[in-house]
């Protein structure tokens, strides 16, 4: 029973370029969370989605961040642009509803 | 503000006793509440969750403590073990705004052999 996979685990991008990381659920969790985490401090909710459905953007910064979750294939947080301040810990949980989540291992994002 | 937030923000205890991790919250909309460890480097991992219509929940060595008088929440972990050390996370979720999740900023247990 394989948990939450996120990939790659780590990612390093010069200022300006694309980052895309990749989140695929547990088996039969149709709900994933994106949360991006700063150096010792707690994580922060970005957006919600269901299959083809963004359910909740309230946390994604106005620009250059998009997310999807398409019918077939894993979630993807899209990051434009990269600037320094982007570096963090991104973080994918799946859940059955809207109660438990599960989270997968994370990946650190550095930009140089 | 409306917070989840940690009265303290590390915690050592001796290895064999028992640890108590505190969490407060502000909304009183909240009605499902979630603890998590997380390890470095890890993602962190469910420990144990309650709902509002409890004030009390047991797992295997962990008890969590709900009291929405005083908005209050709290983790106890029996025979505390190296294996313990980590940071723990409260996180809330507030029933008006969907299945997003709002992470406290978290209290690091060392366990001291």
């Amino acid at each position: 029973n394989a948990g939450v996979m996120q990939n790659p685990r780590h990612l390093v991008r010069r200022r300006g370029q694309e980052a895309r990381l990749r989140c695929s659920p547990m088996k039969g969790h149709s709900h994933v969370y994106w949360y991006r985490q700063l150096p010792e401090e707690g994580l922060k909710f970005m957006v919600y989605l269901q299959k083809e459905n963004i359910i909740d953007e309230s946390g994604m910064p106005k620009e250059r961040f998009s997310a999807e979750f398409p019918k077939e294939g894993p979630s993807i947080l899209r990051i434009q642009q990269v600037v320094r301040g982007d570096s963090a810990a991104y973080f994918c949980a799946s859940s059955p509803g809207w109660n438990e989540q599960y989270f997968g291992p994370g990946t650190r994002l550095t930009v140089t | 503000g409306e917070s989840v937030g940690l009265h303290l923000p590390t915690l050592s205890v001796q290895e064999g006793d028992n640890s108590i991790i505190n969490c407060a919250y502000s909304n009183s909309a909240s009605d499902y509440f979630i603890w998590y460890k997380q390890e470095s480097g890890k993602g962190p991992q469910f420990i144990i969750d309650i709902r509002s219509n409890m004030d009390k929940r047991q797992g295997q060595r962990v008890t969590v403590l709900l009291n929405k008088t005083v908005k209050h929440l709290s983790l106890q972990i029996a025979a505390t073990q190296p294996g313990d050390s980590a940071v723990y996370f409260c996180a809330e979720n507030r029933g008006n705004q969907g299945g997003k999740l709002i992470f406290g900023q978290g209290t690091e247990l060392s366990v001291k052999p």
